[in-house]
């Protein structure tokens, strides 16, 4: 069974520290894995994208590694700030034929403390 | 979100009344996806279209059909809305089903069924 699983669920850290979201898989066969920011009440912002070839994507402060091999992506956050509050979700995408099929992790919520 | 937009953000309605809800992209994008996010389930697939009266079932469709009689526009409907179907339904575009393509979501619709 497909399954994505994300430790840990809640987070809280002072604010500039650096932190580490992770996110497992169990079946490897992967097309991609794609990152998204939730704030609460609001829709799914797309943070990182990394294709099933690549090994690690970066955009800003944020730095998203994936090893297929051992089933798990880590999402880095650099320098944490309190606007970084929100909760991170994991979306890995696998073949479904004229479709992808996505499964999703419950999400870490991370609280950033001034 | 750019691109995307979702109407109503909120409704509340009553058991056994049909409800719509409609998802619009200025992205031209081909696939869209109607998704629940229900606390501890994450996201899930309602149903999904691959182009213009192309549609298919995600894994909780009993209860809703859609319609896309446009690109740009998708329609969700719950033919009797039933109070397990209070939930927060979210719309995605994607271009593609290739690897180096990921989603984009809209803000989201808060659907109370009393």
């Amino acid at each position: 069974k497909q399954e994505v699983t994300q430790i840990p669920a809640a987070l809280s850290v002072p604010e500039g520290e650096n932190l580490v979201l992770n996110c497992s898989f169990t079946d490897s066969a992967i097309y991609n894995l794609q990152w998204f920011r939730q704030d609460p009440g609001k829709g799914l912002t797309s943070l990182l994208l990394i294709q099933s070839s690549q090994r690690e994507q970066t955009s800003g402060r944020l730095n998203a590694s994936l090893d297929k091999s051992s089933g798990r992506s880590t999402l880095y956050i650099a320098a944490s700030q309190p606007g970084d509050s929100a909760t991170y979700l994991c979306a890995v995408s696998y073949n479904a034929g004229n479709n992808r099929k996505l499964i999703w992790g419950l999400g870490t919520s991370l609280a950033v403390n001034p | 979100d750019a691109g995307i937009t979702q109407s109503p953000r909120h409704k509340v309605t009553e058991t056994g009344t049909p409800v719509t809800l409609r998802c619009h992209q200025t992205e031209n994008h081909r696939y869209m996806y109607w998704y629940r996010q229900d606390p501890g389930h994450g996201l899930r697939l309602i149903h999904y279209s691959y182009g213009v009266k192309d549609t298919d079932k995600g894994e909780v469709s009993d209860g809703y059909s859609v319609s896309r009689s446009k690109t740009e526009d998708f329609l969700l409907t719950l033919e009797s809305a039933t109070s397990s179907q209070t939930s927060v339904y979210f719309c995605a575009i994607s271009e593609g089903v290739g690897d180096g393509y990921g989603y984009t979501f809209g803000s989201g619709t808060r659907l109370t069924v009393v």
